[in-house]
């Protein structure tokens, strides 16, 4: 049992560069969510999903994509990469919305 | 609406003295309250979680947190720190309904003095 793994680690754009941040979970979970984390910030809903196939819009999804072919994966599209999106982002995942969320260990980006 | 608020960025405690991180949330409703640790270059993981059953929860690492539904709180502590307890800890809630996602709060980092 994995839990929640994000791929890549850490990775370096250039202004203007997409990417897809991958995140996958084995719990079989129903919701999965994107975060990002700047310092003193805490943390920033990007986009949620509530099942395969269904995604909205969290606090601050400009910029960003997302789709949920699957109950496991769920990435997340940089298209067009701007300096403000050097962040670390997190992906996480819970069975329902009051319950736990299992977190993976986050990619660290820096768009230059 | 629901909302955390988590008083002071940091909180700096000498080794075997108290810890207590403080948290103050606003929900409609019944709320579910949890405390996340953050590790250095690390995920979130739960700490421990209020459901509505009893008002004093005990999570792991010898933390523990009390549900005071007259003052809004749900205050993190430890009688006695340990250096492997400097992180980050983060508070959230959701409103008891189920329809709402969880709410961070902005995060405390705990500093740990030999």
């Amino acid at each position: 049992n994995a839990g929640v793994t994000q791929t890549p680690k850490f990775r370096i754009l250039k202004i203007g560069q997409s990417m897809t941040l991958q995140c996958a979970q084995d719990m079989n979970h129903n919701y999965m969510y994107w975060y990002r984390q700047d310092p003193g910030m805490g943390l920033k809903l990007i986009y949620y999903s509530v099942g395969a196939g269904i995604t909205d819009k969290g606090e601050v999804p400009n910029g960003y994509n997302v789709s949920r072919s699957t109950t496991e994966d769920f990435p997340l599209r940089l298209e067009l990469a701007a300096p403000s999106q050097t962040s670390v982002y997190f992906c996480a995942s819970s069975y329902i919305l009051t319950d736990t969320q299992y977190f993976g260990p986050g990619t660290r980006l820096t768009v230059l | 609406a629901q909302s955390v608020t988590q008083l002071g960025s940091h909180v700096s405690v000498s080794e075997g003295a108290l810890v207590l991180l403080r948290c103050n949330y606003s929900s409609s409703v019944p709320p579910y309250l949890f405390w996340y640790v953050q590790y250095p270059n690390q995920g979130l993981q739960l700490l421990l979680k209020y459901t509505s059953a009893a008002t004093l929860v005990k999570g792991i690492n010898g933390f523990e947190a009390e549900f005071k539904k007259s003052e809004t709180s749900f205050h993190l502590t430890k009688p006695s720190a340990h250096m492997s307890d400097a992180a980050e800890y983060f508070c959230a809630v959701t409103e008891g309904g189920g329809s709402y996602i969880p709410t961070f709060g902005r995060g405390t980092s705990l500093i740990v003095h030999p």
